[in-house]
């Protein structure tokens, strides 16, 4: 069964830094997303990106963040200045079509980060 | 007014039992719903979505909805241990993007 790959499964790094999150998504899904979960909190929405632009983003998603579809298969959110509080699981997850019809999230393994 | 509601639990039932699982939502125009199952420290799994009232049923899961109250449910017959998770209710947000909000989650243990 096709599945969402996420890399790296944890990353560590220093406050400050710049991390870049990699994602596949299912291969024939058009629309993609990122969550974050903070340890014993809920799963938040991020921004969800269609036809190489953004659709929707939270208010969490500030000018730190950004994402972007390099290539036909890989979609990246790049935190540019991590800070203590941005230490969390990101899921990114992809779906066939956005409407309300059956289209629901399929979520990758995640990756857990780590700001010291 | 929070957008999606789940009791955190945890909600414990023994072996072989029916556990009840609740949501509410807020958005009226939300069309539909979706279970998924999250292991400590994994990724959401999705057990079942819903898009009409009533039942609907897959294997030991029984998804309920009631649009007029704003309610969605799920029912796990026969329990197990395995079942031992956080199930998490999701809305389709109104935003037509595709994003799902997501509730809080109930913690459900099955003890043997």
């Amino acid at each position: 069964e096709p599945e969402v790959t996420q890399t790296p499964s944890h990353q560590v790094t220093q406050m400050g830094q710049e991390v870049i999150l990699r994602c596949v998504p299912i291969s024939n899904h058009l629309y993609f997303y990122w969550y974050r979960q903070i340890l014993g909190q809920k799963v938040e929405f991020l921004v969800s990106f269609y036809n190489n632009e953004i659709s929707e983003k939270s208010e969490i998603f500030d000018d730190q963040f950004s994402v972007e579809r390099p290539d036909g298969s890989n979609f990246t959110l790049k935190i540019r200045s991590t800070k203590l509080e941005d230490s969390a699981m990101y899921f990114c997850a992809s779906s066939e079509d956005a409407g309300r019809n059956n289209s629901p999230l399929h979520f990758g393994n995640g990756t857990r980060l780590t700001v010291t | 007014q929070k957008e999606v509601e789940q009791n955190s639990g945890p909600l414990s039932v023994p072996e072989g039992a029916i556990a009840s699982l609740n949501c509410t939502y807020s958005d009226r125009v939300s069309q539909s719903f979706f279970w998924y199952r999250q292991y400590s420290g994994k990724s959401p799994e999705l057990i079942m979505s819903i898009y009409s009232n009533g039942d609907k049923e897959d294997g030991r899961f029984t998804a309920q909805l009631n649009k007029a109250s704003q309610y969605v449910s799920l029912l796990i017959r026969d329990s197990q241990p395995s079942d031992s998770a956080t199930y998490l209710c999701a809305v389709h947000g109104s935003s037509n993007t595709g994003k799902l909000i997501f509730g809080q989650g109930t913690t459900l243990q099955v003890k043997p």
